[in-house]
């Protein structure tokens, strides 16, 4: 079973407006990683949030943590065409194996 | 530094058919993983290398084999296609060695499309 899972599934922007990304999961993690890719590339990886860390900030990203809720946010602000892309949150319980979600599909219009 | 590469990045493949999907790292990273991903799906793992000499099943091992050749490449091998392996296939590494409930970034090649008629 799925240990992250996005929502919405797509999501369409203008650009300038903020998009907003929400994972969930399932078990107690240590941290959760946030992914992009883009059309027909390998992930990048974005940003890691600690168990013990509740908000962090990387230039135009924002990730928060609700380890009660088991969720996270991805908010990307100021978008931008270029932002075009599928996002994935990436988890860890208590085993050795990473699990993603089915990502998020951003498109930012021009 | 290159980073992580693959090869092929596109095969096809007729049902039966068998082939071995290559990757290379060169940032002397300890652990690698092999993922496919399907429309819909996200990543599945398939196999992991937690370092060089061990290996280990993933979510969906079943139809694969894997070789950590050395500290730098690890393969997936298909005996026999079948189309349900009709996917992209995507190598990944980081630095540390694999603990349980620790994770490390994960640095992913550009993958390999393949087709199995």
């Amino acid at each position: 079973s799925q240990q992250g899972e996005e929502d919405p599934q797509a999501l369409s922007i203008q650009e300038g407006e903020n998009a907003t990304m929400n994972c969930s999961y399932k078990t107690s993690i240590n941290n959760l990683q946030w992914y992009r890719q883009n059309s027909g590339r390998g992930l990048v990886h974005l940003i890691l949030i600690r168990s013990n860390e509740r908000e962090k900030h990387s230039g135009r990203l924002r990730v928060t943590l609700d380890t009660s809720k088991k969720s996270s946010s991805l908010l990307i602000t100021a978008s931008r065409a270029a932002d075009t892309a599928s996002y994935f949150c990436a988890t860890r319980g208590g085993g050795f194996k990473t699990i993603f979600g089915a990502g998020t599909r951003l498109f930012v219009k021009a | 530094n290159a980073g992580v590469t693959q090869t092929p990045k596109f095969q096809v493949l007729k049902t039966g058919q068998s082939m071995t999907l290559q990757c290379a790292q060169d940032m002397n990273h300890n652990s690698m993983y092999w993922y496919r991903q399907d429309p819909g799906m996200g990543l599945r793992l398939i196999y992991y290398s937690a370092s060089e000499g061990t290996t280990d099943k993933g979510e969906v091992p079943n139809g694969y084999n894997v070789s950590r050749l050395n500290k730098r490449e690890f393969s997936l091998r298909l005996e026999s296609a079948a189309p349900s392996q009709t996917s992209v296939y995507f190598c990944a590494s980081s630095e540390s060695p694999v603990v349980a409930g620790a994770q490390e970034t994960q640095y992913f090649g550009p993958g390999t499309r393949l087709l199995v008629l």
